[in-house]
């Protein structure tokens, strides 16, 4: 089946430091992904959709330019949270879809803490 | 613009029992998707189903069952016969469009089965 993997799973980090979370399609070609942030308790909040050769799309009220988006190939796709502060401390999931079936897959999450 | 309200917040019952999820939705495309999501503690989203606005069957797989009713804009979720394992977060979700847009999630209910 089709199988999406985030990297790291878990990661703690400084605050005013950047983090970078990757994204991989691992058996199928992603033209589309997405990322999704959660807080506990919450539930998931899509933050941007990102097309692969081409700039992401930010969910309203989402800060472009602190989360920055690269999706440079049809299997990966970064995000990258800039100058971190512990307000960002959050679950990031992201998905994936197929180019030729549309089908969405999620990674398993990405657990950010911000100290 | 879609919107998904799961009203339950948090449910309980005693193992065995049934319990219904409920899901009710809004969209102004006559073409989307419906999606069942289950996110135990360790965080990762389970796919459960995924139905078309075109199918209004009601399909069971073991001891879930999901009613789909176009009329009221309902798709509801029961599971019969519960376990302790079925205590999650369960999620509604929505995606517009005949290619599977961005998925909207329902805020969620947690489940809480006890033994």
């Amino acid at each position: 089946g089709a199988v999406v993997s985030q990297h790291p799973s878990w990661v703690i980090c400084k605050s005013g430091t950047s983090v970078k979370i990757e994204c991989r399609s691992l058996d199928f070609q992603a033209t589309t992904m997405f990322w999704y942030r959660q807080f506990p308790k919450q539930s998931l909040m899509l933050m941007a959709t990102s097309n692969e050769g081409s700039k992401a799309t930010y969910e309203q009220g989402v800060e472009k330019d602190k989360f920055l988006i690269n999706h440079a190939s049809l299997t990966l796709s970064t995000l990258t949270v800039t100058s971190a502060h512990p307000e960002d401390s959050s679950f990031y999931i992201c998905s994936a879809r197929e180019w030729a079936s549309y089908e969405q897959y999620f990674g398993p999450g990405t657990r950010l803490t911000v100290t | 613009a879609q919107k998904v309200t799961q009203a339950q917040t948090e449910i309980s019952v005693v193992e065995k029992e049934d319990v219904t999820l409920d899901c009710v939705y809004e969209t102004r495309d006559t073409t989307y998707y419906l999606f069942w999501y289950k996110q135990p503690p360790s965080g990762e989203l389970v796919f459960l189903i995924r139905r078309n606005s075109f199918d209004e069957q009601n399909e069971i797989s073991g001891r879930y069952s999901w009613n789909f009713q176009k009329s009221t804009s309902s798709f509801n979720f029961t599971i019969t016969a519960s376990q302790v394992v079925d205590s999650a977060v369960y999620f509604c979700a929505l995606s517009e469009g005949l290619r599977d847009d961005k998925i909207i999630f329902g805020k969620g209910t947690r489940l809480h089965i006890l033994p």
